[in-house]
């Protein structure tokens, strides 16, 4: 079965200060995607990838960056933390073109 | 640039009733869509499609939804809701040109009484 495993599951991190979220895919998937979740915004797209070492930016990049070192690993990094960055952030994956987008479980941040 | 706007933020329905969903979008091109559905405290899981051919598509659990290009919209229904089917939907757009960048409507979440 498609997996796209988000670690952490939740974290608590200071304004300020730097925030690694991580993406492992065992779905053989070329794509990658970071979405950022808020309340009465749907989801946002903020980076995402079609090949590894490559990255791209989204809607919404400012003050993130992200990281694809491999074809399973998709790395979101928020190098000085904000309480505007404060949301639920899901992975994704997928296949080229018009096709099923698979979502890891998302990962509560909160940042205070 | 897409945009996709789903009307209804809430909607209560009762076990066995039908539902619909309503979703429009704007985009003066070709166009990808989809709807996905969010159970509290997870992440999202496809339901179904449109590309081209058949307006009509059918999804996952007895999910079906139609395009229509001269309405700009996207609905999706279901004839006889369970109360599994409690949940948040979105519906998701992508000009074709863009793969799978999907731009998401703010969701309408779905409770289903017994």
């Amino acid at each position: 079965e498609a997996a796209v495993t988000q670690s952490p599951r939740s974290k608590v991190a200071v304004t300020g200060g730097k925030v690694t979220l991580s993406c492992h895919q065992t779905n053989n998937h070329d794509y990658m995607y970071w979405y950022r979740q808020d309340t009465g915004h749907g989801l946002r797209l903020i980076h995402y990838s079609y090949v590894a070492d490559s990255t791209e930016k989204g809607d919404i990049p400012d003050g993130y960056k992200a990281s694809r070192p491999s074809q399973e690993n998709f790395s979101l990094i928020l190098e000085l933390a904000s309480l505007s960055q404060t949301a639920v952030y899901f992975c994704a994956s997928s296949l080229r073109g018009p096709t099923e987008v698979f979502f890891g479980k998302g990962t509560r941040l909160t940042v205070v | 640039t897409q945009t996709v706007s789903q009307s209804d933020a809430h909607v209560t329905v009762f076990e066995g009733d039908s539902v619909e969903l309503r979703c429009n979008y704007s985009y003066g091109g070709s166009i990808y869509l989809s709807w996905y559905i969010q159970h509290h405290g997870h992440g999202l899981q496809f339901l179904l499609k449109y590309y081209s051919g058949n307006p009509v598509v059918q999804g996952v659990n007895g999910f079906e939804a139609e395009f229509s290009k001269s309405d700009s919209s996207f609905h999706l229904r279901k004839a006889s809701v369970h109360w599994s089917d409690s949940a948040v939907y979105f519906c998701a757009v992508s000009p074709n040109s863009a793969g799978n960048k999907l731009t998401f409507g703010i969701g309408t979440r779905v409770l289903v009484r017994p």
